[in-house]
């Protein structure tokens, strides 16, 4: 059975840092394309970005309002995904999700606020 | 980068049949914007149903399918359950990056 586990969120202050983690088994992670999604309160999906596998290059790929800003990458000896969340905004609030293929975890809430 | 419009609202009756849309700024959608639908429910994360326009995920119901329709995506529901009431995203390729649609609240009333 495939699982996705996200934890790290928190409260974290404007301008802070935050690194959120998506433990993956159940699958050949190191042939996954990983992504993660965020949903503000009450409002829709966002794609925030995706990472390739390391044989198909290990590239990344961002959404406008998060680029220069998140980063993604991963640790295939660990079948963990990771999103390095920098100069966090008040309008970063949300529920983030990780995603492979069909799979979604459950997500882990991040609060930006001072 | 595309903004992928889809139908804020729309009502079934159950056992009928519905098909939400999923449109790009950009022009038709094809194949080659390797449409996904997802179904969440309030209070839950999201569930993929539909994957390259009309790949069903094995636990998909048979009364969803995907397909192309008019130059958008299309999500058709044939027999609506009470349990298809949720919140429905299409999510397109757009120039390396994906883009979700705003979402369509399906009530089955």
């Amino acid at each position: 059975e495939v699982q996705l586990v996200e934890s790290g969120g928190g409260l974290v202050k404007p301008g802070g840092s935050l690194r959120l983690s998506c433990a993956a088994s159940g699958l050949t992670f190191i042939n996954a394309w990983m992504t993660w999604v965020r949903q503000a309160p009450g409002k829709g999906l966002e794609w925030v970005g995706r990472i390739k596998s390391k044989t198909d290059g290990g590239t990344t790929d961002y959404a406008a309002p998060v680029k220069g800003r998140f980063t993604l990458s991963r640790d295939d000896s660990k079948n963990t995904l990771y999103l390095q969340m920098n100069s966090l905004k008040t309008e970063d609030t949300a529920v983030y999700y990780c995603r492979t293929g069909g799979y979604w975890g459950q997500g882990t809430l991040v609060t930006v606020s001072s | 980068q595309a903004v992928v419009t889809q139908e804020p609202s729309l009502t079934v009756s159950p056992g009928g049949t519905v098909t939400l849309t999923c449109g790009s700024s950009t022009g038709a959608v094809t194949s080659g914007h390797y449409p996904y639908w997802f179904q969440q429910r309030p209070g839950q994360a999201p569930r993929t149903l539909i994957y390259d326009t009309s790949n069903k995920q094995s636990w998909t119901p048979a009364r969803f399918s995907g397909s192309l329709l008019g130059g958008k995506a299309a999500l058709t529901l044939s027999g609506a359950q009470p349990e298809d009431e949720a919140e429905y995203y299409c999510l397109l390729s757009s120039s390396g990056a994906r883009v979700f649609g705003g979402g369509t609240k399906l009530t089955v009333l």
